[in-house]
């Protein structure tokens, strides 16, 4: 299995421009969700899934947007890049009812 | 709102010296997890528990619902333990896949 995987690793964006996060798993999760990590703030929810077609807001979702068609994929789209959005992302899956979250490897985001 | 705090933020140790991680939340929550970011970056999700104890190796997971508290105990520490601990609850009372964190415990351990 390859996990969770991101794509791109890294990526610097000029204000206003708009991308997509990819996120991938291979393991038949239900679950998955996007965070965003800053420096002194911790790991924040952006938006998350409880399975192909549902998704809700987190913590921070303004300024991104998600869908869900297939249990696999969760991309995170930026819709209109700000330098606030400069951060490391990371998408996470799991079971429903089992105890492990797993990671893809983030990716990094600049926004001039 | 739910709120995740963790202590110390930074801690040095000694290698072989035992290590304690705290993490305190305020409102009630079913299960906890503890997870560990490397320097390189990447997050591995070490325990989930909801009560009593878990003991993976060398690390121990400990928690107390009532009194909202858990402990990370990191026993015999070495310098490959060295990295940020992070503890997380459930957002809005869910049991996982949305979690609110804590800032983390930047761990180094010293040869």
């Amino acid at each position: 299995n390859a996990g969770v995987t991101q794509t791109p690793k890294f990526q610097v964006l000029k204000t206003g421009q708009s991308m997509t996060l990819q996120c991938a798993q291979d393991m038949n999760h239900e679950y998955m969700s996007w965070y965003r990590q800053d420096p002194g703030m911790g790991l924040r929810l952006i938006h998350y899934s409880v399975g192909a077609g549902i998704t809700d807001q987190g913590e921070v979702p303004n300024g991104y947007n998600v869908s869900r068609s297939t249990t696999e994929d969760f991309p995170l789209r930026l819709l209109s890049a700000a330098p606030s959005q400069t951060s490391v992302y990371f998408c996470a899956s799991s079971y429903q009812g089992t105890d492990t979250q797993y990671f893809g490897p983030g990716t990094r985001l600049t926004v001039l | 709102k739910n709120e995740v705090e963790q202590s110390p933020q930074n801690l040095t140790a000694q290698e072989g010296e035992f290590i304690t991680i705290n993490c305190s939340y305020s409102v009630g929550i079913s299960a906890l997890h503890w997870l560990q970011q490397h320097p390189g970056g990447g997050i591995v999700s070490l325990f989930m528990l909801s009560s009593g104890k878990k003991k993976h190796g060398r690390l121990i997971a400990t928690i107390n619902i009532q009194e909202k508290h858990s402990s990370l105990h990191i026993t015999a520490s070495h310098p490959r333990d060295s990295a940020v601990y992070i503890c997380a609850g459930p957002l809005y009372g869910g049991s996982q896949g949305n979690l609110i964190f804590g800032k983390g415990t930047k761990l180094s351990v010293k040869p």
